[in-house]
């Protein structure tokens, strides 16, 4: 079974540039979820999504983070404009179901995102 | 109440040895209780898990020990390797949270050859 897939692996931008990332979770996982994770701390989440809908996107920084899962499959995270604060690892994760009893998320290898 | 409290934050153990680590938790509605292992340039992946209905649960060498009474819930690693070194992290789920993780803070582990 092939695990969550994230690309790019890396990239570096200057401040005030927009980068995307995107994700594709393991095949008929139903949520997915993006984390941000700053070295040395745990993963804080951003938002989550069911199918193709909207779960919580609480901490999400909606005035410069953007989300979509159109399909209610691959994902896609947008900065835009970015912020030197924004350096972090970005981890994408999908789990089978929600709200019935199936808790595992399966994390992708992340995307370290450098802003200079 | 919503918090994950991990110790220790760093842990240096010989090999062969049995390092341990401990979370504590307030919110009795969490029904979920996983620990994450995470190498260095990958994403957390899945170690083992327990649910409150049991106190300990054993995956090859890697035990959790559930103290329900205590809100308390460790990571147990027998017979340690150098390759068992990585950050380690506890997290806890609840229904009432839309089943999201609440973190610990991490611990990072090195065994010594």
């Amino acid at each position: 079974e092939a695990g969550v897939a994230q690309s790019p692996r890396y990239k570096i931008i200057e401040k005030r540039q927009s980068v995307a990332f995107w994700c594709n979770p393991i095949s008929g996982h139903a949520t997915l979820y993006w984390y941000q994770q700053i070295l040395g701390q745990g993963p804080k989440l951003l938002i989550q999504f069911q199918n193709n809908g909207v779960v919580d996107d609480s901490q999400l920084p909606k005035d410069r983070f953007s989300a979509e899962r159109l399909k209610g499959v691959d994902s896609t995270l947008k900065i835009q404009p970015a912020k030197l604060e924004d350096s972090a690892v970005y981890l994408c994760a999908s789990s089978l179901v929600w709200g019935q009893g199936s808790y595992e998320q399966y994390f992708g290898p992340g995307t370290r995102l450098t802003v200079t | 109440q919503q918090q994950v409290k991990q110790s220790p934050q760093s842990l240096i153990v010989q090999k062969g040895g049995i390092p341990i680590i401990n979370c504590a938790y307030e919110n009795t509605a969490f029904d979920y209780f996983p620990w994450y292992q995470q190498f260095p340039g990958k994403g957390p992946a899945l170690l083992i898990a327990i649910r409150p209905d049991v106190s300990e649960k054993k995956e090859g060498r890697f035990t959790i020990s559930f103290n329900k009474s205590a809100k308390q819930f460790s990571l147990h690693i027998m017979d340690s390797q150098p390759g068992d070194s990585a950050t380690y992290f506890c997290a806890a789920s609840s229904p009432d949270s839309n089943y999201q993780l609440i973190w610990g803070a991490g611990t990072k582990l090195i065994i010594k050859p």
